[in-house]
């Protein structure tokens, strides 16, 4: 059972590219969301989405943009990478009704 | 709005000592309440849950926690620390929907001495 995949694992970046990182899910799950990891800050939300067709903004959305084509896929993109964008990205997903994340094994992005 | 703290964001046991790392939340509706555990390079991985069931709340590896509304706590513990327990441990909280993600907490870093 794959579960939630993230891809790449790891990126190195110039500042001002433009980068996408991948995610799918075969669980079905109707919700899934974008995370990023930094020392001491814990897990902020990016973006979500509830179910195929929208999204919504999370706690950390400004420089990020993500779209939901399917049920399966939620890309997250930066359109012009920046330093402070330099963090661990999780994908994750749920069934709304318990509010359980299931995470894929994250993308480590260095932006230069 | 709801938000989680975690105190301490080091907490170093010695091997075969109680595991005791706190978690207090706040929510204006009743909320779910979470424990993931990440290992180094890894994603989270779900320790336990309170749905709003047994206060009591048993996980995997030993752990549990329980819900104190009074102290609006969600406290994790285990008996014996092995060093197989080191990790990050995030608590998180969720509103019934769970529609919007969860509010996690900023993390402890559980260290376990030989």
């Amino acid at each position: 059972i794959a579960g939630i995949t993230q891809a790449p694992t790891s990126q190195i970046l110039a500042a001002g590219r433009r980068m996408t990182l991948r995610c799918t899910q075969d669980m079905r799950h109707n919700a899934m969301y974008w995370y990023r990891q930094d020392l001491g800050l814990g897990l902020r939300l990016i973006h979500y989405s509830n179910t195929a067709g929208t999204t919504g903004k999370g706690e950390v959305p400004d420089g990020y943009s993500v779209s939901r084509a399917n049920t399966d896929d939620f890309p997250l993109t930066l359109a012009s990478a920046v330093p402070s964008q330099t963090s661990v990205y999780f994908c994750a997903s749920s069934e709304t009704r318990t509010g359980e994340l299931f995470f894929g094994e994250g993308s480590r992005l260095t932006v230069l | 709005a709801q938000s989680v703290t975690q105190l301490g964001s080091h907490v170093s046991v010695s091997e075969g000592a109680l595991v005791l790392l706190r978690c207090n939340y706040s929510s204006s509706v009743p909320p779910y309440l979470f424990w993931y555990v990440q290992y180094p390079n890894q994603g989270l991985q779900l320790l336990l849950k309170y749905t709003s069931a047994a206060t009591l709340v048993k996980g995997i590896n030993g752990f549990e926690a329980e819900f104190k509304k009074s102290e609006t706590s969600f406290h994790l513990t285990k008996p014996s620390a092995h060093m197989s327990d080191a990790a990050e441990y995030f608590c998180a909280v969720s509103d019934l929907r769970g529609a919007d993600g969860l509010t996690f907490g900023k993390g402890t870093h559980l260290i376990i001495q030989p």
